[in-house]
């Protein structure tokens, strides 16, 4: 089973900051990477889903890229609002395992 | 659409005790797949479920079992519990095995 490994643990910005973490994963046998944001006490919100090596994908003052080639992946966050403090997990597909997690960057925004 | 719902959102079992955990699949979803979240782990895989059959299981004992109906509603099943296995229980449903949509999730205790 492949290893997922996410970085910083957890973090603090104040508001208005950008900020960005890393997913990595290894870069043999690469099929897809998946953003999930969790807010507490709600269910996990997929953000993205990056299939090609050089993919960059956006959702409002969120951004993610992706390289295949080196098993990384990069999450942004521009200008941070407090409404952005969640945990942002990072997920593959491997063999028979439909997502294998990260441990998650749990953000907090202070205002 | 009410999304994935998960039964109930807390519960408290004793050690040895059983217990059923329920998930109903988002609207036209036929897949469910089980996960477990330990406390600073990310969710780590159980088992998935199609057509009314396991398809895939990640590396859990077989006391963790379970089942899906006609319906494509899911019950997760854990028999003679353990302390480690309080845990937060999340479904995710998919349409033929796709990207996931996440339940709130199922907090069990274990005292």
């Amino acid at each position: 089973i492949l290893n997922v490994e996410q970085s910083p643990q957890s973090l603090h910005v104040q508001e208005g900051d950008s900020t960005n973490f890393t997913c990595s994963f290894p870069s043999s046998n690469f099929y897809a990477l998946h953003w999930y944001r969790w807010e507490t006490a709600k269910s996990p919100e997929a953000l993205f889903v990056m299939t090609l090596n050089g993919d960059e994908k956006k959702k409002g003052r969120i951004s993610a890229t992706l390289n295949t080639k080196e098993g990384y992946s990069y999450l942004y966050i521009k200008g941070s609002q407090p409404e952005d403090s969640a945990t942002y997990l990072c997920a593959q597909p491997s063999g028979n395992t439909p997502l294998v997690f990260g441990k998650g960057t749990r953000l907090s925004v202070i205002a | 659409d009410a999304g994935v719902t998960q039964s109930p959102t807390h519960l408290i079992k004793t050690r040895g005790q059983q217990v059923t955990l329920r998930c109903s699949p988002k609207s036209g979803h036929d897949t469910v797949s089980w996960y477990q979240q330990a406390l600073g782990q990310g969710p780590q895989f159980i088992f998935q479920y199609y057509e009314e059959e396991e398809r895939q299981r990640g590396n859990f004992p077989d006391r963790f079992s379970g089942h899906q109906f006609p319906n494509y509603s899911s019950e997760l099943n854990v028999n003679a519990l353990l302390l480690g296995d309080s845990a937060l229980y999340l479904c995710a449903s998919s349409l033929r095995m796709r990207d996931a949509f996440f339940g709130q999730g199922t907090r069990l205790t274990v005292v």
